[in-house]
């Protein structure tokens, strides 16, 4: 079946430097979904990439999938306390024409303090 | 209106109770789902509503009984749990394929 690995596991910045996790598929994804955990939170839902090789920013988030739709990063730039969580990347899957999310394992960022 | 919510936010019960999880949405969203998250884990996937019927089961025990009784609410039924049960509950939504909404969770302690 379809893997979705993502790595680093943890991340640990110091306020204001950068941060990027990365998701690799086993499989080229016809989308990639990337979502938010706050600690003691639920996952939120930030953004779906879909054409080969695009990148989008919402403020100091920049997303981007790889031209051969297998791979995705996230990279915050100059992060802030409000950044801290864990980032999941997910793909879809379709089995006998049931849809289903295949998660990451998440990166956890953490500001040193 | 993006929000779906669940109840109870905490749950403690015993192996040897019954008690039931509760989501509802008001998205007009025709996939529902259930999933468990243990600790530094991402979501693990219990089950898939489609329109209302059960679409997937993920081999989950049979002391997890989801029910769709419309297209708004889903619940899940707990019998018998074990320790090891104990984990956040997520309901999520979502538009057929599309980007899925969770709930805020039910953090379940089974003693």
């Amino acid at each position: 079946g379809q893997q979705v690995m993502q790595i680093p596991q943890y991340q640990h910045v110091q306020e204001g430097e950068d941060f990027t996790t990365y998701c690799n598929s086993s499989t080229t994804l016809s989308n990639i979904q990337w979502y938010k955990q706050r600690p003691g939170g639920h996952p939120v839902f930030l953004i779906q990439l879909v054409k080969s090789g695009e990148v989008k920013k919402q403020k100091r988030l920049t997303f981007q999938f790889g031209e051969a739709k297998k791979n995705s990063s996230l990279h915050i730039t100059a992060t802030q306390t409000t950044d801290v969580g864990t980032y999941f990347c997910a793909g879809p899957w379709w089995e006998d024409s049931n849809y289903q999310l295949i998660w990451g394992a998440g990166t956890k960022l953490i500001i040193k303090p | 209106d993006t929000e779906v919510t669940q109840t109870p936010k905490h749950l403690v019960m015993g192996m040897t109770n019954k008690k039931s999880l509760k989501c509802e949405q008001h998205m007009g969203h025709r996939a529902m789902y259930w999933y468990k998250q243990k600790a530094k884990k991402p979501p693990e996937l219990m089950f898939v509503y489609s329109y209302e019927k059960l679409s997937i089961n993920e081999s989950v025990p049979s002391r997890f009984s989801p029910e769709c009784p419309n297209s708004s609410l889903l619940n899940l039924h707990l019998h018998a749990l074990q320790p090891e049960d104990s984990a956040l509950y997520l309901c999520a939504s979502s538009r057929n394929s599309g980007e899925q909404y969770f709930g805020p969770g039910t953090r379940l302690t089974v003693t």
